[in-house]
């Protein structure tokens, strides 16, 4: 069974500090990981997408992935409280299909 | 370019009667997927479709069924309801439904079973 999972939290982190988000997966042959913001009552929004080792930045947030340690983490630079949502890591998607499979999603709190 | 649309937003059914659920993917993608989403289970798997062709299925009884039209868009249907099928039942679109394909989820439909 392939998995990923992420700590429930919550984290909470002062507005103005970098929110840490992490989540770890089980597939070795994984190759494409996605984090999803979803506000509460809210549908997911994607936020970022990485496939190869290394960072990714856009803006604020920098997504790393260590495939050899299998796992993937979303940085938050300068956390708004408007960052206060559930994050959710999505992959590894098994080949040719749509199937995403996702972690429990890890509820970060930025107080101001 | 229009996100995913999803009909209706809210529904309100009772045990034993069935519901469809519609989905309309981005322009021009091909894959759609639904997922449900509950407190407890967060978001699992239920299906996927492509070309019309049902390519992948989650661990849900028979009572969830779906199907895709030529235009993309897809219904889900859930036959028999039973209380814990309320949730969130959200669809995402794809491009392709290929590994390197990033989804897009629609705003959701909300269905409580009373």
């Amino acid at each position: 069974q392939k998995e990923v999972e992420q700590n429930s939290g919550p984290l909470s982190v002062p507005e103005g500090a970098i929110a840490s988000l992490n989540c770890t997966y089980s597939d070795r042959g994984s190759q494409s990981f996605f984090w999803y913001r979803q506000y509460s009552g809210k549908s997911p929004e994607l936020i970022m997408s990485i496939y190869s080792n290394g960072d990714k930045e856009d803006g604020r947030f920098t997504a790393q992935l260590n495939k050899a340690s299998q796992y993937v983490s979303l940085l938050i630079r300068d956390s708004q409280p408007s960052d206060s949502a559930t994050y959710l890591c999505a992959g590894p998607r098994e080949s040719n299909t749509g199937k995403l499979i996702f972690g429990q999603g890890t509820t970060l709190q930025v107080k101001p | 370019k229009a996100g995913v649309t999803q009909t209706p937003r809210y529904l309100i059914k009772t045990r034993g009667q069935q519901v469809t659920l519609s989905c309309s993917p981005i322009s021009g993608h091909r894959s759609v997927s639904w997922y449900q989403q509950t407190p407890g289970q967060g978001l699992q798997f239920l299906f996927e479709y492509f070309s019309e062709t049902q390519r992948n299925k989650g661990n849900f009884p028979g009572r969830f069924s779906g199907r895709q039209f030529s235009n993309s868009r897809s219904e889900m249907n859930v036959s028999t309801l039973e209380l814990g099928d309320s949730a969130l039942y959200l669809c995402a679109s794809s491009s392709s439904g290929l590994s390197y394909n990033e989804q897009f989820f629609g705003p959701g439909t909300r269905l409580t079973v009373l």
